[in-house]
């Protein structure tokens, strides 16, 4: 069975801070990852996602995601965060061979100007 | 391109009252279709997942149900409501493997 883990349910940052929010999955076998960003009052948008290839995922706005499949890890990362990445985050698993996609509980990051 | 349409937005039932939600995707043919339940603190839970016309996977028991009626439509429904199914509700497609999943706006489900 797969399943995510995110650590981190709420962080609160000031503007200019660095984030990195962990994503740990659970599967015995090759896996697609995604972020999901949903931003108040929107509908979840894809932030960035891995297939294959380069561990490290560049996606919009800024974001970056580590592949480290040693740690069934998958951490999102931004060196300088700004008041409107304001939003709940979401770690996605989905594993080759199934038609799953998998959530994590999501972290609810408030950013302060 | 592709486009994801679920309505109703926002939707109050009483208790033992039926429920029909419905998601349709323009644009692609043969989608996975998805509805998940999203819930403050606990994620999005995957409650079924569709391949194909007529093939419903249900991921979580409970007192709902899915079909799939034609290629690009899919409809959460229950035949009596109960206050535990109240929540937010949120369909998705993807094409296959290795792409994401797009979702739609969702429906805020109170049952009073």
């Amino acid at each position: 069975a797969q399943s995510v883990s995110q650590h981190n349910h709420h962080v609160i940052l000031s503007e200019a801070a660095s984030l990195e929010l962990g994503c740990n999955y659970s599967y015995g076998g090759t896996v697609n990852l995604f972020w999901y960003v949903q931003y108040p009052g929107q509908h979840l948008q894809l932030l960035l996602k891995y297939f294959s290839g380069d561990p490290l995922v560049k996606g919009i706005k800024g974001f970056e995601a580590e592949f480290i499949k040693s740690k069934f890890s998958f951490n999102l990362r931004k060196p300088s965060v700004q008041w409107s990445d304001t939003a709940e985050y979401f770690c996605a698993v989905n594993g080759r061979g199934t038609y799953k996609y998998i959530f994590g509980t999501g972290t609810r990051l408030k950013v302060l100007a | 391109s592709q486009t994801i349409h679920q309505w109703p937005a926002t939707l109050v039932q009483p208790v033992g009252s039926p429920l029909s939600l419905e998601c349709t995707v323009e644009g692609t043919s043969n989608p996975n279709l998805y509805w998940y339940r999203q819930a403050a603190g606990r994620g999005l839970q995957l409650l079924f997942y569709s391949v194909g016309i007529g093939q419903i996977s249900s991921e979580v028991p409970q007192n709902l149900s899915a079909s799939r009626p034609q290629d690009r439509q899919f409809i959460l429904s229950s035949k009596k409501l109960l206050l535990s199914d109240s929540g937010f509700y949120l369909c998705a497609w993807s094409e296959g493997p290795h792409t994401e999943a797009f979702f739609g706006q969702g429906t805020r489900l109170t049952v009073v």
